[in-house]
């Protein structure tokens, strides 16, 4: 079955970084383009950022423009997104997400979310 | 970008009674539309896409409807598993991919 587990989260000072990774197990995950979604305590979703299937490509969404980096190693299997400079607001659980489509493909809607990683940071 | 807006914010059902939550474009998104349920500490979970297409393993009381800029999702009876929160979400033009701001389906 499918599986995405996030990890390297944890409490972190504003201006400084950190290392998300995204685990995939279950499907060809060299095969799928993967996204990054956070959400802020006790708000909505918001779409962060996408690699597609073989690194051709990446998105950011504006607020993590210049500061976040999304990657993958489609031999570990594993998407990272490394964080700089972050932000009081930068604050929230972060998933990674399978889009859709397959191989060129990528439709933007997320059929498999991992089970979250909170991202706090505080002074 | 495309801003999503979905209404009511909160929804009070009796189990067993018929849901309708709305979701609203700014511009045409044509059918490129999904909906997810998200229950308090799990992540989202994919119920529609492509406007009226329920995911692997959605029951059928779950159903999606509209195009351009005006969607529906229908819950024919309300068990007790869907008390959660609704989100739309648009994929027809990226980036950004957009997402409403939910809308919560509480216990009447």
């Amino acid at each position: 079955q499918v599986q995405l587990v996030e990890s390297g989260g944890g409490v972190v000072q504003p201006g400084r970084s950190l290392r998300l990774s995204c685990a995939a197990s279950g499907f060809t995950f060299s095969s799928y383009g993967m996204h990054w979604v956070r959400q802020a305590p006790g708000k909505g979703l918001e779409w962060v950022a996408v690699m597609w299937y073989d690194g051709g490509n990446r998105y950011y969404a504006d607020s993590v423009k210049g500061r976040f980096t999304i990657s993958r190693d489609n031999s570990k299997n594993t998407l990272y997104l490394q964080m700089e400079s972050l932000r009081v607001e930068d604050t929230a659980v972060y998933y990674c997400a399978r889009d859709q489509g397959q191989i060129m493909v990528v439709v933007g809607s997320f059929d498999y979310w991992g089970q979250g990683i909170l991202v706090t940071v505080s002074s | 970008e495309i801003v999503m807006t979905q209404s009511p914010a909160t929804l009070s059902v009796s189990p067993g009674e018929r849901a309708t939550l709305s979701c609203r474009a700014s511009q045409t998104v044509n059918s490129n539309l999904a909906w997810y349920q998200q229950k308090p500490g799990q992540a989202p979970r994919l119920l529609i896409y492509g406007a009226s297409t329920r995911a692997t393993g959605i029951p059928a009381r779950f159903s999606g409807s509209g195009s351009g800029t005006d969607f529906t999702l229908t819950i024919s009876s309300l068990q007790s598993e869907d008390f959660a929160v609704y989100y739309c979400q648009q994929y027809n033009n990226w980036p950004p991919w957009t997402f409403g701001q939910g809308t919560k389906v509480e216990i009447k």
